[in-house]
């Protein structure tokens, strides 16, 4: 079984640019999230789709963050413009199940430095 | 507010010892509990959970224990190999209403050969 794919891996962009991040769930998978790790701390939740809609977004800066699933499969997460506080890894995790996970499956990573 | 906490930012353990992680949480309704494991430039991979309705669970060379009443959980794990050198995260969360894991924020273990 395919594990969850993240691109592109690793992306440097000045301050101000815009960048999006592509996540592609392990096949069936219902539920998508997307993390925020910034170095010395854990993952943190930003948004959780179950199948094409959103469950939690409580903790997307909405001004500036945006992410959507196509059709209840892959997942784009874009930062427009980027500041230098967004710098960290997003992860991408997904899971079988709605409601509840008792595990999720994470994809590699895509590390972002913004200069 | 941080609602899971791991106080030790690393620990070195000799191979063979045991080594015991710990995780703090401050939110009584939290039910449901998992250990994480972290190698440089891959994702977290799962590891080992535990619901409130136990006070253990153990897989192979894996143990989580969990005390509710002083809202703390460790994981050990014997004995430790030069291969568990990874960042471990303890994450927890409700299982009904608003459920989201919160993590902590890792302990960094090296196993010694």
């Amino acid at each position: 079984e395919a594990g969850v794919a993240q691109s592109p891996r690793y992306k440097i962009i000045e301050k101000r640019q815009s960048v999006a991040f592509w996540c592609n769930p392990i096949s069936g998978h219902a539920t998508l999230y997307w993390y925020q790790q910034i170095l010395g701390q854990g993952p943190k939740l930003l948004i959780q789709f179950q199948n094409n809609g959103v469950v939690d977004d409580s903790q997307l800066p909405k001004d500036r963050f945006s992410a959507e699933r196509l059709k209840g499969v892959d997942s784009t997460l874009k930062i427009q413009p980027a500041k230098l506080e967004d710098s960290a890894v997003y992860l991408c995790a997904s899971s079988p199940r709605t409601g509840f996970s008792y595990e999720q499956y994470f994809g590699p990573g895509t590390r972002l430095t913004v200069t | 507010d941080q609602q899971v906490k791991q106080n030790s930012p690393s620990l070195s353990v000799q191979e063979g010892r045991i080594s015991i992680l710990n995780c703090d949480y401050t939110n009584s309704m939290f039910d449901y509990f998992l250990w994480y494991k972290k190698y440089p430039a891959e994702g977290p991979t799962f590891l080992i959970s535990i619901s409130s309705i136990k006070d253990k669970n153990e897989d192979g060379r894996f143990t989580v224990f969990l005390n509710k009443s002083a809202k703390h959980l460790s994981l050990h794990i014997v004995p430790s190999q030069p291969g568990d050198s990874a960042v471990y995260f303890c994450a927890a969360s409700r299982t009904s209403g608003t459920y989201k894991y919160i993590f902590g924020t890792g302990t960094r273990l090296k196993v010694l050969a």
